[in-house]
């Protein structure tokens, strides 16, 4: 079956602009995790949603933020773009979600460069 | 909270050289425990997994057993090949703090022929 998809795969964008990256999970997965991964800061939590519901949240401030629509297919966005926001976003998408002993099926990923 | 220490890279082997990367963690309640890889320019694929203590999560060569008297999850392989060079990423995800997983830093594996 088809894997974890992210569209788009390379953005680029200026400073103060926003910006909203698309995952769609695996056929039947209703969890969908985002994480923002840097050469510093490595592999951070964003959010979760479980059947359209944000179940848990990291440390990021509140122009992160994200949904999950009724097909499980989720969205993200950032607003007011910084310089420190260029990451490499990735989804991962399980069928009851991360703190189960499901595991957890990543995307490519979406390079994000903010100029 | 939650956290997950690897040992630091990068790390560089020559062919069939035995590997292992360390990683301990640190939980509240009772974790699964896995090992991630990242090949360049992709995402993370699940390299093997254990649910409870004393399991062993096994794949293409690569073993790792939980331990919960040390709290680790040591990552092995007896013999690397020039394909296994990559970054690996051990996780945790705690049952108690529903949705949410926590990584290690990463360790990057090149495998020198």
């Amino acid at each position: 079956k088809a894997g974890v998809t992210q569209t788009p795969r390379y953005l680029i964008k200026t400073r103060g602009q926003q910006v909203t990256l698309s995952c769609s999970p695996i056929s039947g997965h209703r969890s969908v995790s985002w994480y923002q991964q840097t050469p510093g800061q490595g592999l951070q939590f964003l959010f979760e949603y479980f059947s359209e519901t944000q179940r848990n949240k990291g440390n990021f401030p509140g122009r992160f933020s994200g949904r999950q629509f009724s097909n499980s297919r989720s969205e993200m966005n950032v607003s007011t773009l910084e310089l420190g926001d260029s990451a490499l976003y990735l989804c991962a998408s399980s069928l009851e979600g991360p703190a189960s002993t499901d595991t957890q099926y990543f995307g490519p990923g979406t390079r994000l460069t903010v100029l | 909270g939650n956290s997950v220490t690897q040992m630091e890279g990068p790390v560089t082997l020559s062919e069939e050289a035995f590997l292992t990367i360390n990683c301990t963690y640190t939980a509240t309640g009772y974790p699964s425990l896995f090992w991630y890889v990242q090949y360049p320019g992709e995402g993370l694929q699940l390299l093997l997994k254990a649910t409870k203590a004393d399991d062993k999560g096994s794949n293409k060569g690569f073993e790792a057993t939980y331990r919960k008297e040390t709290t680790s999850f040591h990552l092995e392989k007896g013999s690397v090949q020039v394909s296994d060079s990559a970054v690996y990423f051990c996780a945790l995800s705690d049952p108690t703090n529903a949705g949410k997983s926590t990584f290690g830093d990463g360790t990057t594996l090149t495998v020198k022929p």
